[in-house]
């Protein structure tokens, strides 16, 4: 039972334009959301969190925005840049485990 | 300072064989936690260890196994290998379970044939 989705497998972006990748889940125990970032043959890395009491939390050009009465998640990336092309994954916290989406690969076009 | 090691990087068994994988964590992390990953379901929590007890199991067979060591050094293990074993094993290591961002390793890329 996938309990955070990620519905859509890729993405393509032009450069300098915003990115904004989704992530669906159906636990309402969530109460801490990451996004990662990870490129090809290496491991994810961490990009941003937001905790469920709030609804938006920014990072340089990265800002992830909480909606809990929809129980969706958005990482907004603005500008996007030929660097950020990679796949990105969505993750979410009840108690100590984390249960993950499963990606969306986002392709920035120069 | 290092990051997460896991070795080996790649490996091929046959069905039937088991194969023990190795994640070496970051100086002063105490917590691993190993990832399977397929392209179809993402990331799925394997188990997640702490001052050598596991803490959290996830909804995998008994066939996978793991432990840990007294300088937090883990093996996960697999037992008669299934081809739908072939995946991107990932390690990641933090300072306590559940702590925000965990550090993740570059993967054993396991095939099954």
């Amino acid at each position: 039972d996938q309990q955070v989705k990620q519905n859509s497998p890729s993405l393509s972006v032009q450069e300098g334009r915003i990115s904004i990748l989704n992530c669906d889940y159906t636990n309402s125990m969530f109460d801490y959301f990451l996004w990662y970032k990870k490129y090809p043959a290496e491991g994810p890395t961490f990009l941003i969190s937001i905790s469920s009491i709030k609804d938006k939390n920014e990072d340089g050009r990265f800002t992830v925005f909480l909606n809990k009465s929809a129980k969706h998640l958005s990482l907004h990336i603005v500008p996007s840049q030929p660097g950020d092309s990679a796949v990105y994954f969505c993750a979410a916290r009840t108690g100590n485990q984390f249960y993950f989406g499963t990606g969306t690969s986002l392709t920035v076009i120069p | 300072k290092a990051g997460v090691t896991q070795t080996p990087r790649y490996l091929i068994k046959t069905r039937g064989q088991q194969v023990t994988l190795s994640c070496s964590p970051i100086s002063g992390h105490r917590s691993v936690s190993w990832y399977q990953q397929t392209p179809g379901q993402g990331l799925q929590f394997l188990f997640e260890y702490f001052s050598e007890t596991q803490r959290n199991k996830g909804n995998f067979p008994g066939r996978f196994s793991g432990r840990q060591f007294s300088n937090s050094r883990s093996e996960m293990n697999v037992s008669t290998l299934e081809l739908g074993d072939s995946a991107l094993y990932l390690c990641a290591s933090s300072v306590d379970p559940g702590a925000y961002g965990y550090t993740f390793g570059s993967g054993t890329r396991l095939t099954v044939v």
